[in-house]
């Protein structure tokens, strides 16, 4: 299957900085981005949905200020937690669909996450 | 109620045994996706399907659509199989996947 990969694959910060959260499609053009993220022993929430060249667009709940989504290009997009606080720590996975034919219909494939602590 | 919903939530499993894992759903979808999930947390996709049944290896996935109702089996199970995991159902109209909450199995050898 096609490839996702994630940067950095774990990241320790201070309560009040700022982190940069990577997602690239490495064989692939992916026109749309997922960000997802899970606490310890729960499944995947969807926070956003990415597109490429246009806004994210943030589930209910997820504020846009504070999780900035941006993505640039048809194999990158980057999620920054702003001013991070303790409860931000979690697990953040990304995936991307192929932007071939089919559409909403190609699958989705994940990256390996990133570990989020904030201390 | 979750509208999916994954039984068992764990399963303990010797090695060799046959294992069943399965998922209920009550959106509308238009596809399955069955992944797996190891203790690093990396999720590597297993099958996607939206009809009939796949197979890969030890692996097979079914899927009935008018019961809205998908098994994962693992037939000849491993150690190396100890993983969660996890249906996700992607839905019609959104493209959105909603997610079971995982199925934690571990293999004894």
């Amino acid at each position: 299957g096609a490839v996702v990969s994630q940067h950095p694959s774990w990241v320790i910060c201070k309560s009040g900085t700022s982190v940069k959260i990577e997602c690239r499609s490495l064989d692939f053009q992916a026109t749309t981005m997922f960000w997802y993220r899970q606490f310890p022993k729960q499944s995947l929430m969807l926070m956003a949905t990415s597109n490429e060249g246009s806004k994210a667009t943030y589930e209910q709940g997820v504020e846009k200020d504070k999780f900035l989504i941006n993505h640039a290009s048809l194999t990158l997009s980057t999620l920054t937690v702003t001013s991070a606080h303790p409860e931000d720590s979690s697990f953040y996975i990304c995936s991307a669909r192929d932007g071939g034919a089919g559409g909403p219909y190609n699958e989705q494939f994940f990256g390996p996450g990133t570990r989020l602590t904030v201390l | 109620k979750n509208e999916v919903e994954q039984s068992p939530q764990n399963l303990t499993a010797q090695e060799g045994e046959f294992i069943t894992i399965n998922c209920s759903y009550s959106v509308g979808i238009s596809a399955l996706h069955w992944l797996q999930q190891h203790p690093g947390g990396g999720i590597v996709s297993l099958f996607m399907l939206s009809s009939g049944k796949k197979k890969h290896g030890r692996l097979i996935a079914t899927i009935n659509i008018q019961e809205k109702h998908s098994s994962l089996h693992i037939t000849a199970s491993h150690p190396r199989d100890s993983a969660v995991y996890i249906c996700a159902a992607l839905t019609s109209g959104t493209y959105k996947y909603i997610f079971g909450t995982g199925t934690r199995l571990k293999v004894l050898a």
